[in-house]
């Protein structure tokens, strides 16, 4: 059984390009989360979705970072016109309900 | 606000030198506790879910408790590849916005063989 799949697992941009981050939920999970982990600091919640919904974006940035989880396929985590204050980790996880979120690996953004 | 707080920010034992760590937090309306592990380049690795005061789990050298007001960690006779970062985090609330976690800062554990 599969688990949370992210990638890329490593992505570098330059300033001021796009980065798009991928997650694919564990099989029977409708609910995906997005959390990040800037260098020295703990996990911060951004956005929960459900299928072509979201539900919740309290923590996601006004500007520039966009997220979505389709009817099919992964859900995208989408940043525009990165800055160095992006670099990051970027965690993905999912769960089944009301219930743990299990964590994929990561995609390390590096923007250079 | 919910607030989470962890300590020690790190610890290091002997190899088979019991200990435990805590998470003190301020919530209204918790919905659950939960514990990770994370080890360096990883995500978080579940561990535990607890729901009310006076709940136990237990897996494999580690225990998890809860009261009102934290929640402790214990470690049995640990050994090195227990060295990790273990997080805890809250789930509170009752809107949509209950799924989000807040999580602590984390304790840094090394178990030196």
């Amino acid at each position: 059984n599969a688990g949370v799949m992210q990638n890329p697992r490593h992505l570098v941009r330059r300033r001021g390009q796009e980065a798009r981050l991928r997650c694919s939920p564990m099989k029977g999970h409708s609910h995906v989360y997005w959390y990040r982990q800037l260098p020295e600091e703990g996990l911060k919640f951004m956005v929960y979705l459900q299928k072509e919904n979201i539900i919740d974006e309290s923590g996601m940035p006004k500007e520039r970072f966009s997220a979505e989880f389709p009817k099919e396929g992964p859900s995208i985590l989408r940043i525009q016109q990165v800055v160095r204050g992006d670099s990051a980790a970027y965690f993905c996880a999912s769960s089944p309900g009301f219930a743990e979120q299990y964590f994929g690996p990561g995609t390390r953004l590096t923007v250079t | 606000e919910d607030q989470v707080t962890q300590s020690p920010e790190a610890l290091r034992l002997q190899e088979g030198e019991s200990s435990s760590l805590n998470c003190s937090y301020t919530v209204s309306g918790l919905r659950g506790l939960f514990w990770y592990r994370q080890d360096p380049g990883k995500g978080p690795e579940f561990l535990f879910t607890l729901y009310s005061a006076g709940e136990e789990k237990e897996k494999e050298r580690l225990k998890a408790t809860l009261t009102k007001k934290e929640s402790f960690l214990h470690i049995t006779a640990p050994k090195p590849e227990d060295s990790a970062t273990y997080l805890c985090a809250v789930q509170a609330g009752s809107s949509g916005s209950a799924r989000q976690l807040t999580f602590g800062s984390g304790t840094q554990l090394t178990v030196l063989p």
